[in-house]
């Protein structure tokens, strides 16, 4: 039972322009909302976070979306950069579960081409 | 240290054998968590330590696997007669919150590879 879902596996973007990367989730009690960036060969590492209560976090260049009725975050990045090339996580955390763990999305794979 | 440091980086073993994959967490994290990353796919929870709670279990996929914390620091997670689908990328991560909501930090991960 896959409660976050990030439908796309990979996602090809040009230089400077916008990347959007989705995720579904399935469970009605999650209540925060991570975004993680994984290089090859290390370990993910922390992006950007909502909370359930908010609709939009910005950080620079990173804003994520949130649609709660929907069931659905986006992360845009904008301008997109050669760096920003990496596997993005999405992830959640279960308040009805003590918000102890999180669960995370199968990955999406993106690439900023020059 | 600075960052969550996991051993070995990478393990070759033969079906049936056991392997001990080894995580030294941030010093004075009290969260330890323990996910894997199968191939194509995403990271699955495996167990997590707080503190001195009882660990949550709850993702570990059978009894073949084990993980235990001493002094509230370093982790070992043990496989034993390790199997071909237990091949995959084992990743530790600490916190020093007891919510997941500021998130974790990660470690670079042991590639296990049973051949």
């Amino acid at each position: 039972d896959q409660q976050v879902k990030q439908n796309s596996p990979s996602l090809s973007v040009q230089e400077g322009r916008i990347s959007i990367l989705n995720c579904d989730y399935t469970n009605s009690m999650f209540d925060y909302f991570l975004w993680y960036k994984k290089y090859p060969a290390e370990g993910p590492t922390f992006l950007i976070s909502i909370s359930s209560i908010k609709d939009k976090n910005e950080d620079g260049r990173f804003t994520v979306f949130l649609n709660k009725s929907a069931k659905h975050l986006s992360l845009h990045i904008v301008p997109s950069q050669p760096g920003d090339s990496a596997v993005y996580f999405c992830a959640a955390s279960d308040a009805f579960q003590g918000a102890q763990k999180l669960v995370f999305g199968q990955g999406t794979r993106l690439t900023i081409n020059p | 240290g600075a960052g969550v440091s996991q051993s070995p980086s990478n393990k070759v073993t033969e079906k049936g054998k056991d392997v001990e994959l080894r995580c030294d967490p941030i010093s004075g994290h009290t969260a330890l968590y323990w996910y894997r990353q199968s191939l194509g796919q995403g990271l699955e929870f495996l167990i997590y330590f707080q503190g001195n709670s009882a660990p949550d279990k709850s993702g570990l996929p059978s009894d073949r696997f084990s993980a235990e914390r001493t002094g509230g620091s370093v982790s070992t997670l043990t496989i034993q007669r390790t199997q071909q689908e237990d091949s995959a990328v084992y990743l530790c991560a600490s916190s020093l919150y007891r919510t997941a909501n500021y998130g974790y930090t990660f470690g670079s991960g042991t590639r296990l590879t049973v051949v």
